[in-house]
């Protein structure tokens, strides 16, 4: 049973640019969860979707960032009009439920770089 | 709000050496308390939990950590290191409640175990 995917593993745009992230969840998981991890700090909670819901994004920037879970596909966190302080690492989570009896298990993360 | 704070960057020790990583939190409400390793080019994974009960809690590959609420502690121990442990090991909590999915995570301490 493969891991948590995500694509590409490391990213270069220029100020300016959108940065697309893709985060594909263990088979038959279903809710996915984005973390961010700016220099020097831990990781931030984002947001969580199960498929084609946003169930909580309290921790999305108000502009410029999206994410989305199709009913097909993998889970996208998209930034436009990407700024130099975008410049972290970002990490994807999947889960089976909801709940602390389901664990989450993180993807090898996203290194964006914004020049 | 929480925050984590792992008082190490890095640890260096040599193979079968005891380690102790440390972890503080603060939160004005009570948490749940998870440390998980990341091995290089990996996803993070779990290693133990703290949800309730026995202060000492057991995880995998032969590490353990004590709650310590009144110190609002958490440290990650080991009697005997191998050098298989070299990772990047982070502290996190979550909230009880309904948003206990939300991680909050340290920086992480990088723990290299020489022979």
């Amino acid at each position: 049973n493969a891991g948590v995917m995500q694509n590409p593993r490391h990213l270069v745009r220029r100020r300016g640019q959108e940065a697309r992230l893709r985060c594909s969840p263990m088979k038959g998981h279903s809710h996915v969860y984005w973390y961010r991890q700016l220099p020097e700090e831990g990781l931030k909670f984002m947001v969580y979707l199960q498929k084609e819901n946003i169930i909580d994004e309290s921790g999305m920037p108000k502009e410029r960032f999206s994410a989305e879970f199709p009913k097909e596909g993998p889970s996208i966190l998209r930034i436009q009009q990407v700024v130099r302080g975008d410049s972290a690492a970002y990490f994807c989570a999947s889960s089976l439920d909801r709940g602390l009896d389901y664990e989450q298990y993180f993807g090898p993360g996203t290194r964006l770089t914004v020049t | 709000a929480q925050s984590v704070t792992q008082l190490d960057s890095q640890v260096p020790v040599f193979e079968e050496a005891p380690v102790e990583l440390r972890c503080n939190y603060s939160s004005s409400v009570s948490v749940y308390l998870f440390w998980y390793v990341q091995y290089p080019n990996q996803g993070l994974q779990l290693l133990l939990k703290y949800l309730s009960g026995s202060t000492l809690v057991k995880g995998i590959n032969g590490f353990e950590a004590e709650f310590n609420k009144s110190q609002t502690s958490f440290h990650l121990r080991k009697p005997s290191v191998h050098i298989s442990d070299t990772a990047e090991y982070f502290c996190a909590v979550s909230e009880r409640g309904g948003s206990n999915y939300k991680l909050t995570f340290g920086k992480g301490t990088l723990l290299t175990v020489n022979p």
